[in-house]
């Protein structure tokens, strides 16, 4: 199984800023991906981190807002750009492997309060 | 579009007790199916997973099988315990152009008490 670090694991942040979470794997993976889980909901993917390109974002979320970063095959980077308490969240890096089988894991996720 | 829907929770049982939660799915083609489990504070862990149609997953004492006439995949246990305390997430892999991307369920909260 791959192990996916990310750093900060917990953050607070004041309103307007921004902060950028860091995901590490173990080991060369194909994809990555990062969603948010809001307090007491469920998970929603906010976008696929490409290796070498542009993220591609899903409806609701935009570059400006989460730009992503992935410069190689076991790393990326999620920035939140101009927080505001909304964005208090989970936010979590996934990973699929490709040597055990249709399987992707998680981080332990970045807990951010906006205040 | 896909959709995973999970039976209401919260569901509080006692120890020992025999343990359903239900999930069923929306999708085109043949996804995988998986459950993880969210301990209180910490990240999403893979509890099980099923790739195909009447796979059984299993771990840990729980254990899922892949119904595609029904298109279910009810996770169960024969015996809680009080550690067993979690958020559970049902989710599928459509696969295809959407291959390593998870719809999730809402999540159904476990407590179980001693």
């Amino acid at each position: 199984s791959a192990v996916i670090s990310q750093k900060p694991s917990r953050d607070i942040c004041q309103r307007g800023t921004s902060l950028t979470i860091q995901c590490q794997v173990d080991s060369q993976v194909t994809m990555m991906f990062w969603y948010r889980q809001q307090p007491g909901q469920s998970l929603t993917l906010i976008a696929t981190a490409n290796q070498g390109s542009e993220a591609t974002y899903e409806s609701g979320f935009v570059i400006d807002k989460f730009p992503i970063s992935r410069p190689n095959l076991t790393f990326s980077t999620l920035t939140v750009s101009n927080m505001s308490p909304e964005d208090s969240s989970i936010y979590l890096c996934s990973a699929r492997t490709g040597t055990s089988g249709n399987t992707i894991y998680f981080g332990e996720g970045s807990w951010l309060t906006v205040v | 579009g896909n959709s995973v829907t999970q039976m209401e929770g919260p569901v509080t049982l006692s120890e020992e007790a025999f343990l359903t939660i239900n999930c069923t799915y929306t999708a085109t083609g043949y996804p995988s199916l998986f459950w993880y489990v969210q301990y209180p504070g910490e990240g999403l862990q893979l509890l099980l997973k099923a790739t195909k149609a009447d796979d059984k997953g299993s771990n840990k004492g729980f254990e899922a099988t892949y119904r595609k006439e029904t298109t279910s995949f009810h996770l169960e246990k024969g015996s809680v315990q009080v550690s067993d305390s979690a958020v559970y997430f049902c989710a599928l892999d459509a696969g295809g152009t959407s291959y390593g991307k998870l719809t999730f369920g809402q999540g159904t909260i476990l407590t179980v008490h001693p």
